[in-house]
């Protein structure tokens, strides 16, 4: 079974400071991952995803992540955010044979 | 507007009721899946539909049952309501029938509190 851990509820930043979001899982065999971002009121929107490849992924909105398999983590990051970034931010992990997993969401709150 | 369109937005019932929430997925997505989003329990798969046919289940309820139509819309029929099943419930689409070699499309929640 595979299981994801955010390590972080809540996240307060200033605006313009850099933020990172920690995401770690757990599975035996090969996965995909994905980052989603649910802002008040809406459902999730799809921010960056990792198939293969390149273990650094660009998404929208500035943000990236970066797949580590040694450490089995998907860490989110944005050098700089604004106010409009304020919203909760899901990490999810797919394998093969398996549903799609999210994490317990970590809510980021930008401060002027 | 992400092409999912869930209603009612919102729906306030008692314990006891049986209540049906309707979804249509985004124009050529054959795949539904439901999600039941609370505080305590978090973001939770309830089952997925791909063209009619049921794909997958997660943590669903026997109260709980849903269905994908011909035309791909689907429902979730919630009954015997109780306190806990009040939540914000998700349906989201994909055009294929693997949940993660597809991006998932999701709908703006339907929130239902049970009285």
């Amino acid at each position: 079974a595979q299981s994801v851990t955010q390590l972080d509820s809540q996240v307060p930043v200033f605006e313009e400071a850099p933020v990172e979001l920690r995401c770690n899982y757990s599975s035996s065999v090969s996965v995909y991952l994905f980052w989603y971002v649910q802002y008040p009121n809406q459902g999730l929107q799809l921010l960056l995803k990792y198939l293969s490849g390149s273990t650094l992924v660009k998404g929208i909105n500035g943000f990236e992540a970066e797949f580590n398999k040694s450490q089995t983590s998907f860490h989110l990051r944005k050098p700089s955010v604004h106010i409009s970034d304020t919203a909760e931010y899901f990490c999810a992990v797919w394998a093969a044979g398996n549903k799609l997993t999210f994490g317990g969401g970590t809510r980021v709150l930008v401060k002027p | 507007d992400s092409g999912v369109t869930q209603t009612p937005k919102h729906l306030i019932t008692a314990t006891g009721q049986r209540v049906t929430l309707r979804c249509s997925p985004r124009s050529g997505d054959l795949s539904v899946y439901w999600y039941q989003q609370s505080l305590d329990q978090g973001l939770q798969f309830l089952i997925q539909y791909y063209n009619g046919e049921e794909r997958a289940k997660g943590n669903i309820l026997e109260r709980f049952s849903a269905q994908q139509f011909p035309d791909l819309h689907s429902e979730l029929n919630l009954s015997s309501l109780e306190l806990g099943d009040s939540a914000l419930y998700f349906c989201a689409s994909s055009v294929g029938p693997v949940s993660g070699a597809n991006v998932l499309t999701f709908g703006a929640g339907s929130r239902l509190t049970v009285l």
